[in-house]
Parts: C-alpha cells; structure tokens; sequence
C-alpha cells in the first residue's frame, strides 16, 4: 500500500512570501490532517477534513492559512503571507474514519524554513 | 482534551525490554489510549491502542491498568531503530489525536 505522499519535502522563502504544500492520502482514506510541528515540540493539529469538507478547523490561523480537499482526495495547505514563527515541519495524514478505532497514516511532512 | 503525562526521556541497551510508562488519570471510560512514534526525520507512526485489555502486536505490547489510570508500552527487544520519540495518547469522542510531548528514548548499542 502507497503511503501518504507530501510535496515539497523541504522550502525556504522569506517572510511576507506566501507558499503551497500538497498533500494525497492514502487512496479511500476519507478523513485527511494538516498538522503543523515546531522544532522540539510534539505535532498540533491545524484541520481536520472528512471527505472534501472541514470538519475542525478550530486551530488554523485563519488570517494567513487556508486548505482545500480538492474532490475529496488531495489536499493543499496555504500560508500567504508567512511570518519567521511559521518555520516548521508540516505534516499531513489520513485515516479510513474518523472514529477512535482508526489509526492514522502519515506522511513524511514539509519542512517549512521562514527566512 | 484528556491529558497524558510521560517522561521526557528514558534510556536502554540494545535487545532488552523497554517499558515506556504514561499516566492519564483523568481518563474517562470511552477514550481510547494510543501510542505513535516518531522517528528523526520522519512523520509519526502507529504504533498500537487499547480500550481495557491489554494488547499485542508485532511491534509491542501494551498494558493497561485495571483503574486505567495508567498505561506502558513495552518494546520487547529494542533495537537502534526503536530510538524516537514515543506519544501515549487518548482519542476522546472529539476522535482527534492531540499529542503532547513525549518521551525520547535512546538505545544504546
């Protein structure tokens, strides 16, 4: 089974630049993650979709972050524009359900430098 | 969001038995306990949950307390490719998974 495929796998841009990552799951998986990871610190949580559509959001700063689940399958993270604190890994995953059965999948992430 | 407490660290030697400890007293009887790790350079992986029973799979075993207040992780044998950083966590009915800290453990060859 093909795991989680992110791209890019490493970006550098200087603050105030906005940037795209892309994200597919695994194929069926319905419920897909954008989680953000700062150096040292465990991975939080930024949306949650369930087939093409949020299911929480609550976490996303909104003024400059925005994701799509295009169709129900691929995703992208925007962050327009980006600011030196955004520099971190950005991981995506996906899940067959949402239920506390499922485990998730990641990905390997992005990692985002802000310069 | 329950809570989970873990060491920051814990060290062991190559091919024996790791136990990894983490208490979640404020527990409630629906939240599921899962454990991922997080190799360097990579995103986290399953490792393996549980309700009440404690639990085997390839990778390890988990043991659950009768109260569930706590919970271990057990590594059987842990080779160098066990060193990373292991999340204890409990997915309540929100279904997220919401990871602290974790612990880091380091093999020693």
């Amino acid at each position: 089974e093909a795991g989680v495929a992110q791209s890019p796998r490493y970006k550098i841009i200087e603050k105030r630049q906005s940037v795209a990552f892309w994200c597919n799951p695994i194929s069926g998986h319905a419920t897909l993650y954008w989680y953000q990871q700062i150096l040292g610190q465990g991975p939080k949580l930024l949306i949650q979709f369930q087939n093409n559509g949020v299911v929480d959001d609550s976490q996303l700063p909104k003024d400059r972050f925005s994701a799509e689940r295009l169709k129900g399958v691929d995703s992208t993270l925007k962050i327009q524009p980006a600011k030196l604190e955004d520099s971190a890994v950005y991981l995506c995953a996906s899940s067959l359900g949402r239920g506390t059965y499922y485990g998730y999948t990641f990905g390997s992430g992005t990692r985002l430098t802000v310069v | 969001d329950a809570k989970t407490t873990q060491p920051n660290s814990m060290e062991s030697n190559e091919e024996e038995p790791v136990h990894l400890p983490c208490n979640h007293s404020t527990i409630s009887g629906t939240d599921y306990i899962h454990w991922y790790r997080q190799l360097p350079s990579q995103g986290p992986e399953y490792v393996i949950h549980g309700l009440t029973s404690n639990v085997n799979n390839r990778m390890a075993s988990l043991a659950i307390a009768e109260d569930r207040k706590s919970s271990t992780l057990i590594l059987h044998r842990a080779t160098l490719r066990d060193a990373a950083v292991y999340y204890c966590i409990l997915r309540d009915s929100s279904y997220k998974l919401i990871f602290g800290s974790g612990t880091r453990l380091l093999v020693r060859p």
